[in-house]
């Protein structure tokens, strides 16, 4: 059974550019976390998105965003993008609305020139 | 909010030895605590899984315990292996999202 894929693997943008990262999560699963991992830092919360609708977001500003489509599979989109959004940003994918274990992916590291 | 903190935030040990990491989270309305482990630069790998009614759960040389009403997690690893060395990592979920602390940085020297 394949796990959580996501892609690009790597993405290098320049400075105000937007990106676009993406989250197939374990088939069945209807969760999906995001999460950025700036280098040496902890996980901070993104997103979390259930059966389609945004359940929960971090404290980040409103240029992070994403959707959820019906297949379970969901994008996050990073407009004007700075400098310090350079990151690993992971998702993570469950059932039950987060009762049940979550599973990674391995990441997209995005660097912004 | 809540808040996940985890103890120490490095610990280096020679190879054989069993290590306890410790993970606390303020509040105590959770569905359950999971701990994952992270290689440098990698996505998290699941260890265990604890849901709020259960005390331990336990995988190999690991064995992890809950105690919900105080707010405390810890992971037991035995005999410990220069393989184990990772960040280790605890998250809470609840109805609202799904919360990690800053995980703890374990070196097994062989």
């Amino acid at each position: 059974e394949a796990g959580v894929t996501q892609s690009p693997t790597h993405l290098i943008k320049t400075r105000g550019q937007q990106a676009t990262l993406r989250c197939s999560p374990i088939s069945g699963h209807t969760s999906v976390y995001w999460y950025q991992q700036a280098l040496g830092l902890g996980l901070q919360f993104l997103l979390w998105y259930d059966e389609g609708e945004e359940r929960n977001r971090g404290n980040f500003p409103p240029r992070f965003s994403g959707r959820q489509f019906p297949n379970y599979s969901s994008e996050l989109n990073v407009n004007a993008l700075e400098l310090e959004d350079s990151a690993l940003y992971l998702c993570a994918s469950s059932l039950g609305r987060g009762r049940t274990e979550a599973f990674f992916g391995q990441g997209t590291r995005l660097t912004v020139v | 909010k809540q808040e996940v903190t985890q103890i120490p935030a490095a610990l280096s040990v020679p190879e054989g030895e069993n290590l306890v990491l410790n993970c606390s989270f303020t509040d105590s309305a959770i569905y359950n605590l999971q701990w994952f482990r992270q290689d440098p630069g990698k996505g998290l790998t699941s260890l265990l899984l604890i849901q709020s009614s259960q005390r331990e759960q336990t995988s190999g040389r690991l064995n992890a315990s809950l105690d919900k009403s105080s707010g405390r997690s810890t992971l037991y690893i035995a005999a410990s292996q220069p393989g184990d060395s990772a960040t280790y990592l605890c998250a809470v979920s609840n109805n609202n999202d799904m919360r990690f602390g800053a995980g703890t940085r374990l070196t097994v020297k062989p």
